[in-house]
C-alpha cells in the first residue's frame, strides 16, 4: 500500500458526460501528479500540482482540468468525454516537487475510466 | 516523439533466470531514472533508481546498469522468480521538469515455473 488513495475505483459513463476523480496524497506530501495509463499510449504526465499551485502541465487535453485544495487532496476533472479518454487515471504524489532521487513518487491504485 | 524507448515488449524468462530489460532516451538533461514495477490491478511501485553519476546500482536481485555516453540503461533481474511476474516501466525526469517522469512503453515479463 503506497498510502495514496484515489476513488473511485471504477466508473463507467457516457460520452459527452463530465466526471471527476478524487486523490488523496500520502500524509505529509505536497506534491500531486496525474497520469494516465492507455494500451497505446502508456503511462503520460497529465498534470502536477505543489502545495495548491499548478506546477507543470504534460500531454493534458483542454476538456480536463484539476485542482489542488487546502487539505491537498487533488481532484481530475475530464469534461465533453469521448470514447478515446477510456483509460486508466493514476495519481501519484511526492514530498517536494524537485525530481531529486529522494523525492519519489508513490502511485495510487488508480481510477479504470470506461466511456461508453 | 517518445522520449524513453523501451525494449523488449515482452519477455518470458526461466524460473532461476535472468531476466533482462533495455530503455534509452534522448534528452540529455535527464538526471534521474527509475523503474517502476506494475502488477495487474494495482499502480506501478517504484523498484529502483538511478542517477547518471554512477554506472550500476543494485539491490537485492535487482541491477540497474548506466551507460551515459550510449544514453541507455538496463534492469537485470537475477535468480527471475514466478512472483516477479510483472509490467516494469523505465522512466526518465529532470529536475527542470519539476520531476515528473517520461516513462517507456513497458515491458511485460512473464517467469515460468
Amino acid at each position: 500500500d503506497s498510502g495514496v488513495t484515489q476513488t473511485p475505483k471504477h466508473l463507467i459513463t457516457a460520452t459527452g458526460q463530465r466526471v471527476t476523480l478524487r486523490c488523496s496524497p500520502r500524509s505529509g506530501d505536497l506534491s500531486v501528479y496525474w497520469y494516465q495509463q492507455s494500451l497505446d499510449q502508456g503511462l503520460q504526465f497529465l498534470i502536477q500540482y505543489y502545495n495548491g499551485e499548478e506546477r507543470a502541465k504534460g500531454n493534458i487535453l483542454e476538456r480536463f482540468s484539476a485542482q489542488q485544495f487546502p487539505d491537498l487532496h487533488s481532484e481530475l476533472n475530464l469534461s465533453s468525454l469521448e470514447l478515446g479518454d477510456s483509460a486508466l487515471y493514476f495519481c501519484a504524489s511526492s514530498k517536494w516537487s524537485t525530481g531529486a532521487t529522494t523525492d519519489t513518487q508513490y502511485f495510487g491504485p488508480g481510477t479504470r475510466l470506461t466511456v461508453l | 516523439q517518445q522520449q524513453v524507448k523501451q525494449s523488449p515488449q515482452s519477455l518470458i524468462v526461466q524460473k532461476g533466470g535472468i531476466s533482462i530489460i533495455n530503455c534509452a532516451y534522448e534528452n540529455t538533461a535527464f538526471d534521474y531514472f527509475p523503474w517502476y514495477q506494475q502488477f495487474p490491478g494495482k499502480g506501478p511501485a517504484l523498484l529502483i533508481a538511478i542517477r547518471p553519476d554512477v554506472s550500476e546500482k543494485k539491490e537485492g536481485r535487482f541491477t540497474i546498469s548506466f551507460n551515459k555516453s550510449a544514453k541507455q540503461f538496463s534492469l537485470h533481474i537475477m535468480d527471475s522468480q514466478p512472483g516477479d511476474s510483472a509490467t516494469y516501466f523505465c522512466a526518465a525526469s529532470d529536475e527542470g521538469s519539476q520531476g515528473n517522469l517520461i516513462f517507456g512503453k513497458g515491458t511485460k515479463l512473464s517467469v515460468k515455473p
